[in-house]
């Protein structure tokens, strides 16, 4: 069974650009959230996408938006960056049913803004 | 404001001995709550996870105790390895709220186990 991966694992960026990161879920899962975790802080939510569509979404502005595709995998993107936007972003799966809470979580994409 | 907070930012224990965790949160609405370990490198791992309308789960050495009027929840590990060494993240979710999937972590307290 294939755990969750992201890519890139790094990735430096600078201010004003656009970002994509990338997710595949776990085998069998087809709910992806994905979480922005600062230096020093718990990772905070940020969106999650089920069956293609966004089904919740944390306080983060519009600029952040993301996709689903059929095979279940996904992306975050993020427009006009800002230094703020330096984080650790990690991509979780979970499968549905009373387990959509056990969400299991990739390595994560370290973004530096400069 | 912090709606689910580790209160120690770090935690040393010997080894063979138990480590516990703390955990508070202000919102009553939460009525499933896990707890997660974080190596460096790598992504959170889901370790174990209790319901409200339970006051204990366990799961090999690790039990997890919560105390809902006063919102609070801890996880105890015994006894104590070095391979538990690791950042561990208190996480609460409103399942009935409709939220499903939002977890809220706590900033996470790094737990050392000392040969």
């Amino acid at each position: 069974e294939t755990g969750v991966t992201q890519s890139p694992t790094h990735l430096i960026k600078t201010r004003g650009q656009q970002v994509t990161l990338r997710c595949s879920s776990q085998s069998g899962h087809n709910t992806v959230s994905w979480y922005q975790q600062a230096l020093g802080q718990g990772p905070q939510f940020i969106f999650q996408y089920y069956r293609e569509e966004e089904n919740g979404r944390g306080n983060f502005p519009p600029r952040f938006s993301g996709l689903q595709f059929p095979n279940y995998s996904s992306e975050l993107n993020v427009n006009a960056l800002e230094l703020d936007d330096s984080a650790l972003y990690l991509c979780a799966s979970s499968e549905p049913g009373t387990r959509l809470y056990e969400q299991y979580f990739g390595p994560g994409t370290r973004l530096t803004v400069t | 404001d912090q709606q689910v907070k580790q209160n120690s930012p770090s935690l040393s224990v010997q080894e063979g001995r138990i480590s516990i965790l703390n955990c508070d949160y202000t919102n009553s609405m939460f009525d499933y709550f896990l707890w997660y370990k974080k190596y460096p490198a790598e992504g959170p791992t889901f370790l174990i996870s209790i319901s409200s309308i339970k006051d204990k789960n366990e799961d090999g050495r690790f039990t997890v105790f919560l105390n809902k009027s006063a919102k609070h929840l801890s996880l105890h590990i015994v006894p104590s390895q070095p391979g538990d060494s690791a950042v561990y993240f208190c996480a609460a979710s409103a399942i009935q709220g409709g939220s499903q999937g939002n977890l809220i972590f706590g900033k996470g307290t790094k737990l050392s186990v000392k040969p």
